[in-house]
């Protein structure tokens, strides 16, 4: 177990609604990343915190907003939920950057 | 083209064979991770590797950053090695993320 948990593991949501999805970080991780992962293909980058600010982002839309807090536990919000962002979301936390990242179990969001 | 590419993208093999999932990538990069995920999402961290080579217990990796190539090799190959193998990369320039490829499905056969 890496110390890394994710919640709530499993979430039912209706198209426009909106959704948070939480990440508690390993004690002492200052930098969290989250990523989406679509069936069967490999995760993509979301964005990252590191101390409470955003470090960089990939190809989502605005409506995809995250917060990190002064304990470097995580929220990655989604408004509008759409039938695409049915996905595993994956939380990953790691000491600095470009240290070893330790990933949670996932929240897996279906959207109806 | 994706940055990471994997292959085989499916691999199917007897118990006790050795295995060998291979990566490459067309981007520079800091380290590169391999990666473990098994049915229901989780994913575990093997190896993270900047050079040469690493070893734990039956796992073995190694990179050649000239080529931008590495490999994962599997030794005396067990069921409960089946899962799926994901190659990432972390990028020189911007952000500290990592880049995946599309994953390799293992499936070792008792």
């Amino acid at each position: 177990e890496t110390g890394v948990t994710q919640s709530p593991t499993h979430l039912i949501k209706t198209r426009g609604q909106q959704v948070t999805l939480r990440c508690s970080s390993q004690s002492g991780h200052n930098t969290v990343s989250w990523y989406q992962q679509a069936l069967g293909q490999g995760p993509q980058f979301i964005f990252q915190y590191y101390r409470e600010e955003e470090n960089g982002r990939g190809n989502f839309p605005p409506r995809f907003s995250g917060l990190q807090f002064p304990n470097y536990s995580s929220e990655l919000n989604v408004n509008a939920l759409e039938l695409d962002d049915s996905a595993l979301y994956l939380c990953a936390s790691s000491l600095a950057q470009n240290t070893e990242a330790f990933f949670g179990q996932g929240t897996r969001l279906t959207v109806v | 083209k994706n940055e990471v590419e994997q292959s085989p993208q499916n691999l199917t093999a007897q118990e006790g064979e050795f295995i060998t999932i291979n990566c490459s990538y067309s981007v520079g990069i800091s380290a590169l991770h391999w990666l473990q995920q098994h049915p229901g999402g989780g994913i575990v961290s093997l190896f993270m590797l900047s050079s040469g080579k690493k070893k734990h217990g039956r796992l073995i990796a190694t990179i050649n950053i000239q080529e931008k190539h590495s490999s994962l090799h599997i030794t005396a190959s067990h069921p409960r090695d089946s899962a799926v193998y994901i190659c990432a990369v972390v990028e020189l320039q911007g952000a500290q993320k990592l880049v995946f490829g599309q994953g390799t499905r293992l499936t070792i056969n008792p």
